[in-house]
């Protein structure tokens, strides 16, 4: 049981090149996340998933852009990459909402994606 | 949306109870209290979560007040393993965990 597992682990891109991170989780979890996390701050939340097909913003999706063809994949995409998108990617999924009254809907996260954009 | 507060950084010895504390003093009646670490370069890991009673698992313990406005996490036997940056998340929202600053925890031999 692998859990979350992302690809790949390490990348350096310059300006306005693109790519794709790839999360896959082989736990069933209907929710799916991206989160980034720069240096001395917490995670902040850039899209998240709540089922095969539908994505929705976080708090800081410009500049990212994400699909959900697959339950078991989530894809964050950098159509044209800037320095300020250097940081540290993290995939989580959930069984469900993090909801206020629903209790063990916890997150499991991914190892992380380094990204470095010169 | 509740929000929490932790001190910045801690310190322990080995072996002792490590206790972080947690201030969510504008917490609602039906929200839960998560906590999560972050060891160094890792994902975040679950560790506990707690409504109103006291709770155990195999990796800390959760200590809540009556008046729900504060918690504390022990780590009952503190390794080197437990270095890490614990965050205390009140569910805000329907979907997303909020992640402050936490608090950074050394373990000292």
């Amino acid at each position: 049981n692998a859990g979350v597992t992302q690809t790949p682990k390490f990348r350096v891109l310059k300006t306005g090149q693109s790519m794709t991170l790839l999360c896959a989780q082989d736990m069933n979890h209907e929710y799916m996340y991206w989160y980034r996390q720069d240096p001395g701050m917490g995670l902040r939340l850039i899209h998240y998933s709540v089922g095969e097909g539908t994505t929705a913003k976080g708090e800081v999706p410009d500049g990212y852009n994400v699909s959900r063809l697959k339950k078991q994949n989530f894809l964050l995409g950098l159509e044209s990459a800037a320095p300020s998108q250097t940081s540290v990617y993290f995939c989580a999924s959930s069984r469900g909402p993090a909801s206020r009254y629903i209790a063990k809907n916890i997150q499991y996260f991914g190892a992380g994606t380094r990204l470095s954009v010169l | 949306d509740a929000k929490t507060t932790q001190p910045p950084s801690m310190d322990c010895a080995e072996g002792r109870a490590a206790n972080l504390p947690c201030n969510h003093s504008t917490i609602s009646g039906n929200e839960y209290v998560y906590w999560y670490r972050q060891i160094h370069s890792q994902g975040p890991q679950y560790i506990i979560h707690g409504l109103k009673n006291n709770e155990t698992n195999e990796m800390a313990s959760l200590i809540i007040t009556e008046d729900r406005k504060s918690s504390t996490l022990i780590l009952p036997h503190a390794t080197l393993r437990d270095t890490a940056v614990y965050y205390c998340i009140v569910i805000q929202g329907a979907q997303k965990l909020v992640f402050g600053q936490g608090t950074r925890l050394t373990i000292n031999p």
